[in-house]
């Protein structure tokens, strides 16, 4: 079964940090994309940021550029989001979902089939 | 950025209804557009990709279509369990973004 499992998040103060992990099984995470995406409480859904297969690319949405980062560690099975400089606005479930999948020549153009469970980030005082 | 406006923002019908969401991109995205439903207190789960391809586990009444601007999901017929919020998505360009959500409520 294709699983997304997310931890790392809690309760922190203004301008304090968090990682959060997403751990992946039953497929190989070395070929694909991945992202989180954010749910603030009662609101839509945010895309935060993306890690390209080999981790050699990022994107960020603008809110959060320069406080948070995305890594991977495929022998772990895992990715990771690094919550820096976190503000109250930041409060949100986070969730990660599988992005595109590529082969040594080409990607695909559809993302986001699997999602995590999500894990809640509280940023308050 | 790009912009992906849908609407209604709510939704109410009848189990058996037809019913249309729209997302409107601020530009062209080609078919790179995904549909989401989400439950409460539950991860968004996908439908359609590529615009008009639907997941594998979707019921035949769920419809995607457009490219370019304009995009329809469409429910031919309402079933209870079809109450959900849904989302767009735009994955064309980042930022990667969502359209604001639809609540379908069944009357």
């Amino acid at each position: 079964e294709v699983l997304l499992v997310e931890s790392g998040g809690g309760l922190v103060h203004p301008g304090g940090s968090l990682r959060l992990s997403c751990e992946v099984s039953g497929f190989t995470l070395t070929n694909y994309w991945m992202s989180w995406v954010r749910q603030a409480p009662g609101k839509g859904l945010e895309w935060v940021a993306n890690i390209n297969q080999d981790g050699s690319e990022t994107q960020f949405v603008d809110s959060v550029k320069g406080r948070f980062t995305i890594s991977r560690e495929d022998a772990k099975k895992s990715v990771f989001l690094q919550l820096s400089s976190l503000r109250v606005e930041d409060t949100a479930t986070y969730f990660c979902a599988r992005g595109r999948y590529c082969s040594r020549t080409s990607c695909s153009r559809n993302v986001f089939d699997i999602w995590g469970q999500g894990t809640v980030v509280t940023v308050s005082s | 950025d790009i912009q992906m406006t849908q609407s209604p923002s709510s939704l109410s019908a009848s189990v058996g209804d037809g019913v249309t969401i729209t997302c409107r991109a601020s530009q062209d995205i080609r078919s790179d557009l995904g549909w989401f439903q989400q439950k409460p207190g539950k991860a968004p789960k996908r439908l359609v990709y590529a615009a008009s391809l639907l997941q594998s586990w979707v019921p035949s009444r769920f419809s995607g279509s457009g490219s370019g601007t304009e995009f329809t999901l469409t429910l031919s017929s309402l079933q209870p369990e079809d109450s959900a919020t849904y989302y767009c998505l735009q994955y064309n360009t980042f930022p990667w973004t969502f359209g604001q959500g639809t609540k379908v409520e069944i009357k």
